[in-house]
């Protein structure tokens, strides 16, 4: 069992919509949750960070971490054709050890 | 502004040929990571360093070196590039153990 598990997608959704990414995970030890965009041949870039169970807005982008239930979501409100790209979940355990999701390829239609 | 850089954006290598994959970044960051990213696999990790001099491997590391003599520069060393090393490399850094931030990455082709 692969240590974060994450929906490959793709995913293609109307512009405005409300769009739900999400990764599940095994080991409780992970302490800290990230989300990265990797827009089409660029590096990923960090979009939220969390460490704690709960919800953390960033304007349309919400990060939800549910440590009782293993699993993450990234929340994007009013879709935009900008948001097209490619959403990593990222965890880090105790040992500051980094475990990436395979990402989830998003398309925002105009 | 954290800033990773990579040497190269693109690289077309043939079988065999010593592949040398630079990566500097500018915020003093203790650790620094090399990994391939591939369709299908997402980010596979190959080696990383927590200090001058120091390397540790990755999950993935058979067929590449690293070399850091400076605490702001990480090389890859692709020792004999072969063809099932054509993929996405990215260098990565962080500040113990908080978010990495990621280089543009460099597209290598070998053929």
């Amino acid at each position: 069992q692969k240590e974060v598990e994450q929906d490959p997608g793709p995913l293609s959704v109307p512009e405005g919509a409300i769009v739900s990414l999400n990764c599940t995970y095994s080991n409780s030890a992970f302490q800290y949750f990230m989300w990265y965009r990797q827009y089409s041949r660029k590096g990923p870039e960090l979009l939220m960070y969390t460490y704690s169970s709960g919800n953390k807005e960033d304007g349309r982008f919400t990060a939800q971490v549910d440590k009782s239930s293993k699993y993450i979501s990234l929340f994007i409100r009013d879709s935009q054709p900008s948001d097209s790209a490619t959403y990593l979940c990222a965890m880090v355990n105790e040992g500051n050890q980094f475990y990436f999701g395979t990402g989830t390829s998003l398309t925002v239609i105009p | 502004d954290v800033k990773v850089t990579q040497s190269s954006r693109y690289l077309v290598k043939r079988t065999g040929e010593k592949v040398f994959l630079e990566c500097v970044q500018d915020m003093d960051h203790e650790n620094m990571f090399w990994y391939r990213q591939d369709p299908g696999l997402g980010l596979r990790l190959i080696y990383f360093s927590y200090d001058v001099k120091m390397k540790e491997k990755g999950d993935i590391p058979e067929g590449y070196s690293v070399s850091r003599e400076k605490k702001e520069r990480f090389s890859l060393i692709l020792e004999s590039a072969s063809t099932n090393q054509t993929s996405m490399y990215l260098c990565a850094s962080d500040r113990i153990g908080l978010e990495q931030y990621f280089g543009p990455g460099t597209r290598l082709t070998v053929t």
